[in-house]
């Protein structure tokens, strides 16, 4: 069954500097998803990645897909305040319409 | 456009008791998921509708859950002589059925149980 892992599981960093969140899974996924979760509060769709060296951005978030290596990365250029909050991968298994979500990367981003 | 509704956002409940969780997917929507979130944790998977149909429950436990989504009305999610464990953000989602399969997931339902 497909797995999710994300690394780091904590980030805490400071503004103005990029990171990177990355998310490894462990067997074909036709689609993967980024959300975002703030405390006590529900997921937000941020991007939806479909194909092979998809890249989608918004903003200072950018993110893309590896289907080769397994991998999407949720990129983040010159962090501000606004951005803390738990960001979430999740992998759609094939011929399931299920969400596998990782353990999410929890973000701090400090002044 | 309303979102996705989940009632009620908090419930608690003693050990023993049932708990019941609404909701109501967006306008045009026929595709419900639920989800279930412990503490610091992903979500999980729990189970998938459409209109009178439950088409995945791989991720429900065996006893004391229950799903179902009528003709008319919300999906309810229902659990049964609750226990401790089960205190949880319970999280439901819907979809259009696009080819991206992208989820819209409601504010959520916090369960507690004493």
């Amino acid at each position: 069954e497909l797995k999710v892992e994300q690394n780091p599981l904590f980030l805490s960093m400071q503004e103005g500097k990029n990171y990177t969140i990355y998310c490894n899974y462990s067997t074909t996924s036709d689609r993967l998803y980024w959300y975002r979760q703030d405390p006590g509060k529900s997921l937000e769709s941020l991007f939806v990645l479909l194909s092979n060296g998809a890249v989608k951005q918004e903003g200072r978030l950018m993110a893309s897909l590896d289907t080769k290596a397994r991998l999407s990365t949720l990129h983040i250029t010159a962090a501000v305040h606004d951005l803390s909050a738990t960001y979430f991968c999740a992998g759609g298994p094939y011929n399931t319409d299920k969400l596998i979500f990782g353990t999410g990367t929890r973000l701090q981003v400090f002044p | 456009n309303a979102g996705v509704m989940q009632n009620p956002r908090h419930l608690v409940r003693r050990r023993g008791q049932e708990a019941r969780l609404r909701c109501s997917p967006m306008k045009g929507h026929s595709h419900v998921y639920w989800y279930r979130q412990l503490p610091e944790e992903g979500l999980k998977f729990m189970v998938y509708l459409q209109k009178e149909n439950i088409i995945d429950e791989s991720g429900m436990p065996k006893e004391r859950f229950s799903a179902e989504f009528p003709k008319e009305g919300p999906s309810i999610l229902r659990i049964q002589q609750v226990v401790r464990g089960d205190s949880a953000a319970y999280f439901c989602a819907s979809s259009p059925r696009t080819t991206e399969g992208e989820q819209f997931f409601g504010p959520g339902t916090r369960l507690t149980v004493l």
